[in-house]
Formats: structure tokens, C-alpha cells, sequence
């Protein structure tokens, strides 16, 4: 079981919006910047968003991220079928003294 | 161009140690956190642990009794060890840049760390 809790999938259409949740506690989101990572299988993850809504190079801004405690948010708009993937939120854990992952969320764009 | 680029044994039996070393080129390892994620068969993603140019090290919990992570400077390159393997070790393992700092929201100052730069990932299978 994960630390970081994220719903296991979510469906949208073309051109619709999605959004993914991550749930933490104050040992982690609520204490430390969220990052999100896109995964499609057999490829390495692809990082979306650091500090909780910054972009890297390259990242368009259909992708943003916000947070409010001790959870995060992703927020996908003009969905593409491109963008069917896996999801995942991360963060550092300053109880545990490590890294941590959320569970995944599997978007499908139908 | 930062580029990760790993290597290492795909198939273990159960109770060896797995061995991956992952390259790096582009960019010096100091200043950076070297990290080891792995993904089991249908599951997520599961931080392994990290390593600095100075040899500091930090490991998962669940993990850190069978894991050693080193760093050799002269070669730009850090290496992961996983001993007393069984089937549950059965993952695709990444290398990855870790980038730890302080950020400020809303005036506030939190810790930063993510994961801009990956290898490719690594199948390795345990077999009984």
C-alpha cells in the first residue's frame, strides 16, 4: 500500500479535462513540494510538474499542478488520446526519511 | 545533454544479489542526488533509495536491510545492490537524477525533491 494515495484510474473524453488527487499526510505533502510523473510502459516516467506547479522545459501548459495541505491535484485540459498513461504523484517523506510514490492513476482518453 | 544509461543482469535466482550500474554523462554527479526506482509486474512505482558524489547515502525502509548503493566518481557512474533476492524483487529498476532543494509557496519554505532525468529501466526477473 502506498503512502501517497491516488485514485487507481479515471476516464475522459477528447478534448475534455482531467484531474488526478494525491492524499498525504503532514509528514509529506503537507511538508514538502509535490511532483508528478508521466509513465507509459516501457518507456522511463517523464516529470510533469516539481514544486508543486512549475513546468520543466518542454512540459506544455495543458499540464499544471496545485496543492492545499496535505493533498495535490493534476490537471490535464484539451485531453489528447497521447496523453492515455500512467500518472503518478511523489514527494519526500520527512518521517520516513525517503522518497515516496502514490499508488498510480491509469488515464484512459475515450 | 543529460543522459542516464544503465546496465546489469536480467535474470536472478532466488537469494543472489542483484547488480545495476547506471552511467552518466552530460553533467558531473556532484550537486545532484543519484536515485533507484523500480516498478513491480502491475504495480507502481517504489523509491529504492539515493546516493550524493560524497557517498551519502538513503534508503527505503522496507528495503535497507538488503540494499547498498555506491558511487564511483573517477567513472561518473553509481551502482545498486539488491542482496538475498526472491520473487518479489522482480521489477523494471530505473536510475534516476534526484534534484533536492528548497522551494517557497506562499512564502513559505518547503523541501524539494523530484526526478528530472531517467535510464531506461532494466527487466530484472527472480526465479525460484
Amino acid at each position: 500500500q502506498s503512502v501517497l494515495t491516488q485514485p487507481p484510474s479515471l476516464s475522459a473524453a477528447p478534448g475534455q479535462k482531467a484531474t488526478i488527487s494525491c492524499s498525504g499526510t503532514t509528514s509529506n505533502i503537507g511538508n514538502n513540494s509535490v511532483s508528478w510523473y508521466q509513465h507509459v510502459p516501457g518507456t522511463a516516467p517523464k516529470l510533469l510538474i516539481f514544486d508543486d506547479n512549475q513546468r520543466p522545459s518542454g512540459i506544455p501548459d495543458r499540464f499544471s499542478g496545485s496543492k492545499s495541505g496535505t493533498s495535490a491535484t493534476l490537471g490535464i485540459t484539451g485531453l489528447q488520446t497521447g496523453d492515455e498513461a500512467d500518472y503518478y504523484c511523489e514527494t519526500w517523506d520527512g518521517s520516513l526519511n525517503a522518497g515516496v510514490f502514490g499508488g498510480g492513476t491509469k488515464l484512459t482518453v475515450l | 545533454q543529460v543522459q542516464l544509461q544503465q546496465w546489469g543482469a536480467g535474470l536472478l535466482k532466488s537469494s543472489e544479489t542483484l547488480s545495476l550500474t547506471c552511467a552518466v554523462y552530460g553533467v558531473p554527479l556532484s550537486g545532484y542526488y543519484w536515485s533507484w526506482i523500480r516498478q513491480p509486474p502491475g504495480k507502481g512505482l517504489e523509491w529504492i533509495g539515493e546516493i550524493s558524489h560524497t557517498g551519502s547515502t538513503k534508503y527505503n525502509p522496507s528495503l535497507k536491510s538488503r540494499v547498498t548503493i555506491s558511487v564511483d566518481t573517477s567513472k561518473n557512474q553509481f551502482s545498486l545492490k539488491v542482496s538475498s533476492v526472491t520473487a518479489a524483487d522482480t521489477a523494471v529498476y530505473y536510475c534516476a537524477r534526484g534534484r533536492m532543494g528548497v522551494a517557497v509557496a506562499d512564502g513559505v519554505p518547503t523541501k524539494t525533491y523530484f526526478f528530472d532525468f531517467w535510464g531506461q529501466g532494466t527487466l530484472v526477473t527472480v526465479s525460484s
